[in-house]
């Protein structure tokens, strides 16, 4: 089953300008992580908070979370053509410590 | 050490043949998980190994599918009988403990 929703699914923006997707999920999460997909290829870590976090950095990227809403965004700022690929969120549960649940994705395309 | 590895990265096998597929996590994870993944969908939860012991295995999964980790180190994922709607990419990840997942580039499977 899937937890997490992405939104937008796509996203098309021009290259140095921000770009933000959003995440909600359904259940208690102990942890959320943000994940990118290059075409075909495996999936890269990017970033992991905390449910007692709201907030952290990494380099280019931003995450925020509120629990009180089950949603996260994650910003990239000064996008690059290399950002091309797909976002994805994922939840690890308060009633499971090992399985992530997983949202469909945004598509994010930088032009050039 | 590189990374997680999986092999083969592709297999086309005629439907009823049974698959297997490996895969090599980072040394120093306990622990191993499987997923699988379909075109615009995020990954699907398979099985999930702390050390050597098969700790959860999804209910989706059917009894065609086994997953071996012999002595906690390298893992297999065997799908016997295999079906057309059994095409999708397969990706093995690894974690320590709860911290982020390096995932492997994945194994194709295509079923004709």
């Amino acid at each position: 089953s899937q937890q997490g929703e992405e939104d937008p699914q796509a996203l098309s923006i021009q290259e140095g300008e921000n770009a933000t997707m959003n995440c909600s999920y359904k259940t208690s999460i102990n942890n959320l992580q943000w994940y990118r997909q290059n075409s075909g290829r495996g999936l890269v870590h990017l970033i992991l908070i905390r449910s007692n976090e709201r907030e952290k950095h990494s380099g280019r990227l931003r995450v925020t979370l509120d629990t009180s809403k089950k949603s996260s965004s994650l910003l990239i700022t000064a996008s690059r053509a290399a950002d091309t690929a797909s976002y994805f969120c994922a939840t690890g549960s308060m009633d499971s410590n090992y399985q992530l649940i997983w949202g469909a994705g945004t598509k994010l395309i930088i032009k050039p | 050490d590189t990374g997680v590895s999986q092999d083969p990265r592709h297999k086309i096998t005629k439907r009823g043949q049974n698959v297997t597929f490996r895969c090599d996590p980072i040394s120093e994870h306990n622990r191993l998980y499987w997923y699988r993944q379909t075109l615009g969908q995020g990954p699907e939860f398979l099985t999930y190994f702390q050390n050597e012991a098969q700790l959860e295995k999804s209910r989706l999964l059917s009894d065609r599918f086994s997953a071996e980790r012999p002595k906690g180190s390298f893992s297999t994922l065997e799908i016997q009988r295999t079906e057309q709607g059994d095409s999708a990419m397969y990706l093995c990840a690894s974690s320590f403990w709860s911290d982020g997942y390096t995932f492997g580039s994945g194994t194709r499977l295509t079923v004709v």
